[in-house]
């Protein structure tokens, strides 16, 4: 039973114009959020995080929004480079859980191909 | 100025011959996690030391164990391997935890079991 969901396993996006990423997950428990970005060959590096008590996290051309009551968050990417094109991981986890609620619980994730 | 380094990138390996995986890091972080990619699917948590403190998940099948001799370096071995543990394996560190630590993943190594 997956925790966290990532319905779109690929994404097309014109170079220029945003790129939306969608996750959701089912466990109230979770709190913090975060994004990992894939290159072929390479493992998973970190790209961005919320935490519940926030609804937006902005970083340049990257801003996670949370909504909790609907337990969804989306990964916008303005403007879209080839350059981001990888796999961009969901993971969701507890900040204030012991024991197995601290371990990050990834979703499959979804593939963006930017075209120039 | 790789930081987290895993050897072999690919291991092929026959049924029920036991393969062991390695991961170091350059980092000096407290906590190293195994996770088991399958195709198409999420990376999956094995097991974690936090320090010398091993933590296994519940679901992990007994098959896999691991081991850190020191801070640097951690290893799974898989004792018996089926058609089944073909995946990619995951080594990543974090300072510390829970996992808002940002953790810091190796490139990963690939196993194929004949």
């Amino acid at each position: 039973d997956q925790q966290v969901k990532q319905n779109s396993p690929s994404l097309s996006v014109q170079e220029g114009r945003i790129s939306i990423l969608n996750c959701d997950y089912t466990n109230s428990m979770f709190d913090y959020f975060l994004w990992y970005k894939k290159y072929p060959a390479e493992g998973p590096t970190f790209l961005i995080s919320i935490s519940s008590i926030k609804d937006k996290n902005e970083d340049g051309r990257f801003t996670v929004f949370l909504n909790k009551s609907a337990k969804h968050l989306s990964l916008h990417i303005v403007p879209s480079q080839p350059g981001d094109s990888a796999v961009y991981f969901c993971a969701c986890t507890s900040m204030n859980y012991g024991g197995s609620q601290g371990n990050l619980i990834f979703g499959k994730g979804t593939k963006l191909s930017v075209k120039p | 100025d790789a930081m987290v380094i895993q050897n072999p990138r690919y291991q092929v390996t026959q049924f029920g011959k036991p393969v062991t995986l390695s991961c170091s890091q350059t980092l000096n972080h407290n906590v190293m996690y195994w996770y088991q990619q399958k195709s198409s699917q999420a990376p999956k948590l094995l097991f974690h030391y936090y320090d010398k403190d091993f933590n296994n998940e519940a679901d992990t099948p007994d098959n896999f164990q691991s081991r850190r001799p020191n801070t640097s370096f951690c290893f799974l071995d898989i004792r018996s391997p089926g058609l089944g543990d073909a995946a990619m394996y995951l080594c990543a560190t974090s300072r510390g935890f829970p996992s808002t630590d940002t953790q810091y993943f190796g490139p990963g190594t690939r196993l194929t079991v004949l």
